[in-house]
């Protein structure tokens, strides 16, 4: 089974500084899909950036980019400028590409905190 | 932009009581989750519906929670008696065809007492 880890509970950012967020995975599969979600206080879950294993270049959408190392089973988020409406829990996830319809498995999660 | 709707935002029930949750897939989508998540914790999947029918089930989705798409639109999961443990926010998710992408809604707050 696949797991998911974020070793970071806490993060906290200046306004308009860039803040790195980690996870790591353990798979023994060779294709899957990363992701990225934020959940603000209202708790909706919003996806943010997603990778897919099979390509070397790593996402990227606006403010947010990712660091993928496949062979370190690592993926990271990064959030440059950030603001203060980033703030937020982001939670890291894994799924598998063999068929559509596999599950999401999340991380424990990363509460962001940006400072004014 | 089409999007995932719940209904309600907020039920309150008592210990032993059967609730019903319910979820507007975005129309085109073909796959569906549900996923619960307790305050404080990760979010966790529970069953996944295609071609109504369950494709896959976590080892929380026991017999006391099903799920059904009685309509064609709406997506119901039910738990026939529910526990104080079941309080979590429960969160309904949909995915287009090879779109690998699961939009989610805003959840429903179930708590028991």
């Amino acid at each position: 089974a696949q797991t998911v880890t974020q070793s970071q509970p806490e993060m906290s950012v200046q306004e308009a500084e860039t803040v790195t967020l980690s996870c790591t995975y353990d798979t023994s599969e060779s294709d899957y899909y990363l992701f990225w979600y934020k959940q603000p206080p209202s708790r909706q879950m919003i996806l943010v950036i997603r990778q897919e294993a099979y390509k070397q270049q790593n996402a990227t959408e606006n403010r947010f980019s990712v660091n993928f190392q496949k062979a370190a089973k690592s993926f990271s988020l990064k959030i440059s400028d950030s603001q203060l409406g980033d703030a937020a829990m982001y939670f890291c996830a894994y799924r598998s590409e063999e068929t559509s319809g596999s599950r999401l498995t999340f991380g424990e999660g990363t509460q962001l905190t940006v400072n004014p | 932009e089409p999007e995932v709707t719940q209904t309600p935002s907020h039920q309150v029930t008592q210990m032993g009581q059967e609730v019903i949750l319910r979820c507007v897939p975005i129309s085109n989508h073909l796959y569906f989750y549900w996923y619960r998540q307790i305050l404080g914790q990760k979010v966790e999947f529970l069953v996944s519906f295609y071609n109504n029918e369950i494709s896959e089930k976590s080892e929380i989705f026991d017999d006391q929670f099903s799920v059904e798409r009685p309509d064609g639109s709406n997506f119901t999961l039910k738990i026939r008696s529910t526990k104080l443990e079941d309080s979590a926010m429960y969160f309904c998710a949909s995915e287009g065809l090879a779109v690998y992408e699961q939009y989610f809604g805003p959840g429903t707050r179930l708590t028991v007492t």
